[in-house]
């Protein structure tokens, strides 16, 4: 089976242009996780979905953070405009249900971002 | 204060060597415990569940004292493999899980 896949793995761009992060989940999980991983500050859970509907996008640092799941498959997460600060890994994940005990999600391979 | 705090380490050890790492806790109503495995520059995966009782997977072994809020994990029979950052993670409720900044372990020859 495949995993969660991301696209694109790396992308370097210049303050002020738009960013497009791509996230296709694992086939049946109904939950999906974007974090953000830097040296300074970890994993930092920035929104999730249930069922394609935004539940919790607390984490979001601001406005110029937004992040869509139009279907069951697909989910964005966008960044407009991009500011240096922003250059961090971004990790889609994807859970069934509540994760049961273990709690496991699944991880895709990351979208490394930097923004000079 | 973080809801998940790790010693970053880095272990280093040799071969053969057994590893032991902690991590604490802020939310006494956490429900459940994990630890992660990460590689350099790639994703985070499950390693293990955390039990009340303590747990064993092979050469690791993980320990919840909810009384101090923290967990422990120890690698027995080092390998170079085990080489990795070590993340715990802490379940808050149905969805959200709180990743500490990783305990990094290096394993030498």
């Amino acid at each position: 089976d495949a995993g969660v896949i991301q696209s694109p793995r790396h992308e370097v761009t210049e303050m002020g242009q738009e960013v497009t992060l791509r996230c296709k989940p694992i086939s049946g999980h109904d939950y999906l996780f974007w974090y953000r991983q830097t040296m300074m500050r970890g994993l930092e859970l920035l929104i999730y979905f249930n069922n394609n509907v935004p539940i919790d996008d607390s984490g979001m640092p601001e406005d110029r953070f937004s992040a869509k799941m139009p279907n069951a498959s697909f989910s964005t997460l966008k960044i407009q405009p991009s500011e240096p600060r922003d250059s961090a890994v971004y990790f889609c994940a994807s859970r069934a249900g509540t994760g049961g005990r273990t709690g496991e999600l699944f991880f895709g391979e990351g979208s490394r971002l930097t923004v000079l | 204060r973080k809801e998940v705090e790790q010693d970053p380490g880095p272990f280093n050890v040799p071969e053969g060597a057994t590893v032991a790492f902690n991590c604490t806790y802020s939310n006494s109503a956490s429900q459940s415990f994990f630890w992660y495995r990460q590689d350099c520059r790639k994703e985070p995966k499950l390693l293990m569940s955390v039990y009340s009782s303590g747990n064993e997977d092979g050469r690791f072994t993980a320990q919840l004292n909810r009384a101090s809020q923290y967990i422990s994990l120890l690698i027995r029979d080092s390998k170079l493999s085990d080489s990795a950052t070590y993340l715990c993670v802490v379940r808050l409720n149905d969805y959200k899980l709180s990743f500490g900044a990783g305990t990094t372990v290096t394993v030498r020859a």
